[in-house]
Order: structure tokens, then sequence, then C-alpha cells
């Protein structure tokens, strides 16, 4: 699987959108982008994945640039409770594919 | 909720002994993954088991082994514990369809004493 590069901090407001960016330069074309947080020792917790065309549901929005060599996660209004490290992690799909993580950025939500 | 679970949620034991985590995996997924987290090591994956069968083998220490049942439940036995194995374990598990989704139970904490 492909590498990934996240800033290793930052932080944001309550109530003003989080902006995430991960770094994916070497993607192959069946690779996708996936995006999972872990609160404070707790299971790490899916948020969203995609390919290359921009997703959202209802934690978050994804957009992955047109050559797909990076993305960016976006928490439209963040609150306390996003405070969490966030995991930008490249895998293809399949029965058996894990997930590698790296270190993650971690984000802190400030009142 | 994920879906996962995991038991137990907390265990201490002694150096030297053995114990086992079990995972019961997301209604109809076929696979299990099994991560170690200790503070200064990040997320480690383990053990991959698809329907019963492993599928991939991480850093696993030949000290701790796991297995997957019919019933798709699966544990992983750790050994001849060491200080060093006190940490966070995470089940995770994936069907076949809906993109392989990976999901996390809520981990269990092993505390070497």
């Amino acid at each position: 699987d492909a590498k990934t590069t996240q800033p290793t901090s930052m932080d944001c407001a309550e109530g003003r959108a989080a902006n995430l960016p991960c770094n994916h330069s070497t993607i192959s074309g069946n690779e996708y982008v996936y995006w999972y947080r872990q609160i404070h020792s707790q299971g790490p917790q899916y948020i969203i994945h995609g390919l290359k065309n921009n997703e959202t549901n209802e934690m978050a929005s994804l957009i992955i640039t047109e050559d797909r060599k990076s993305s960016t996660l976006i928490l439209p209004h963040a609150t306390l409770r996003d405070t969490a490290v966030y995991y930008c992690i490249v895998r293809t799909p399949g029965a058996n594919s894990k997930l590698t993580f790296g270190k993650g950025i971690t984000l802190s939500v400030r009142p | 909720d994920s879906g996962v679970t995991q038991t137990p949620k907390h265990l201490i034991t002694a150096t030297g002994q053995r114990v086992t985590l079990r995972c019961s995996p997301r209604s109809g997924d076929l696979s299990v993954y099994w991560y170690q987290q200790s503070l200064d090591q990040g997320l480690q994956f383990l053990i991959q088991y698809y329907n019963g069968e492993e599928r991939a083998k991480g850093n696993i220490l030949e000290r701790f082994s796991a297995q997957q049942f019919p019933d798709l439940h699966s544990e992983l036995n750790l050994s001849s514990l060491e200080l060093g194995d006190s940490a966070l374990y995470f089940c995770a598990s994936s069907d076949t369809f809906s993109g392989n989704t990976i999901y996390f139970g809520e981990g269990s904490w092993l505390t070497v004493v």
C-alpha cells in the first residue's frame, strides 16, 4: 500500500471547519483513501473513504485532488468531541486487505 | 457502536501467564483482524483471518496465536506474557461487500504486572 504523510498536529476553533490534509503521492490506480479517527484509547472509528470523486457523509467530506496525490478531510463544524487522532490510510479494498496505520494527525478543537 | 464486540475490556495478569482475548465480529462479516496498540508503537497489525483461515500475518510474536471459529468469532491467545505485552488489543472485522470497510471494536486493555 502507498504511504501517506500528515502533519503532526493542528487545532481549530469549535464551530469552525477543520481541514485535515494528507499527501499520498505514490497512490496507485486501485487504491482508495480511507480516514479513521481514534478518540483517546477508544477503537479507531471509520469516517469516510473515496477513490477519486469527492465524498460526503454525515460525519465529514473528503476532497481528493484530480491527480489523487493528496486529499483533505473536512469536518464542517468541529466540536470538542472531534478532538482525536485522525489517520489517513491508502488501501486497496479486498478480502485480504488490512489497514496500515501511521502516526496520524492530532486535531485539537478549542472552545 | 461498531458492532464488533471484544471481551474482556480490561485484564490484569502476571508475567509468564497466558490470556485469551475474544472477539465477535459484526453480523455476517467474514474477516477478522487483530491489532496491538502500545504507548510507544502506535497501531500495529498482528494477524487477519478470513472465514476461518489465516490470510495475513503482521508483527505477531511467536508467543501469540489466533484462530477464527466456524461461528466466525475469533480468539487471540497471548502466552508467556512479558511486561512489554501490556497494550490495547483491538479486533476489527469487515465483510466481502460494501467495499470491505473495516470496523473496530473498543479494545481489550491488557496490563501485565
